[in-house]
């Protein structure tokens, strides 16, 4: 166990539906962060959050919404998703996010498998 | 951008064995190198992390090792074991704290 939870830990939903992920760290870290895992494709970085500010947004589409209410919590609400969207979307956390630092190890939930019909 | 590549993308070896796994990374301007395992279909694990100052780490039967100024690391895991079957990642930490990570290495250690 990292201390990161995720869930559901499987969705499935059609294009038109509305449904939201959820992130929760219990390791008293400042910074939160999603990713999108694609088969045979790298990580990719999707949002930051630092103190529930979003510090970074990856050109990632509109029908992904991020939410962090507070610092131990993290949504990502889906809205009019694509079959491609589908993938494994993992949050990780750190103890802070502060450029050029070199000791913000990330630690990772298990990750929501989605599938887009 | 940083590109990081990870070869082989796939290695079954007999149990026993040690092996290497290798990282390479465009950009030698890192802060720091990680290594993850991951499970099918689970999060990640955080093995090691090298920090751009250091030359290598270790934990256990895992070796890590970093020369930055030609953009490679490898991990060398001794005396492999079933459990070791998994997919591991390497990713490079830039100075604007961002992770770019390879595509792993799918490992099967072979009974």
């Amino acid at each position: 166990e990292t201390g990161v939870t995720q869930t559901p830990r499987h969705l499935v939903m059609g294009m038109t539906n509305k449904k939201s992920l959820k992130c929760e760290q219990h390791l008293g870290h400042n910074a939160m962060y999603w990713y999108k895992q694609s088969a045979k494709k790298p990580l990719e970085l999707m949002f930051v959050y630092s103190l529930e500010e979003r510090v970074e947004n990856n050109s990632v589409p509109s029908r992904f919404s991020p939410e962090c209410p507070n610092s131990s919590h993290l949504f990502l609400h889906l809205h009019t998703l694509q079959p491609e969207d589908s993938a494994l979307y993992l949050c990780a956390s750190s103890q802070d996010w502060a450029s050029g630092s070199t000791y913000n190890e990330q630690f990772f939930g298990p990750g929501t498998r989605l599938t887009v019909l | 951008k940083q590109e990081v590549t990870q070869i082989p993308a796939a290695l079954s070896v007999p149990e026993g064995e040690n092996l290497v796994l290798n990282c390479s990374f465009t950009d030698s301007a890192i802060y720091n190198l990680q290594w993850f395992r991951q499970d099918p279909g689970k999060g990640l694990t955080s093995l090691l992390l090298i920090q751009s100052s250091q030359r290598e780490q270790t934990s256990g039967r895992l070796n890590a090792s970093l020369d930055k100024s030609s953009g490679r690391s490898t991990l060398y895991i001794a005396a492999s074991q079933p459990g070791d079957s998994a997919t591991y990642l390497c990713a490079v930490k830039d100075g604007a704290n961002n992770l770019f990570f390879g595509t792993g290495t799918r490992l099967t250690v072979i009974p």
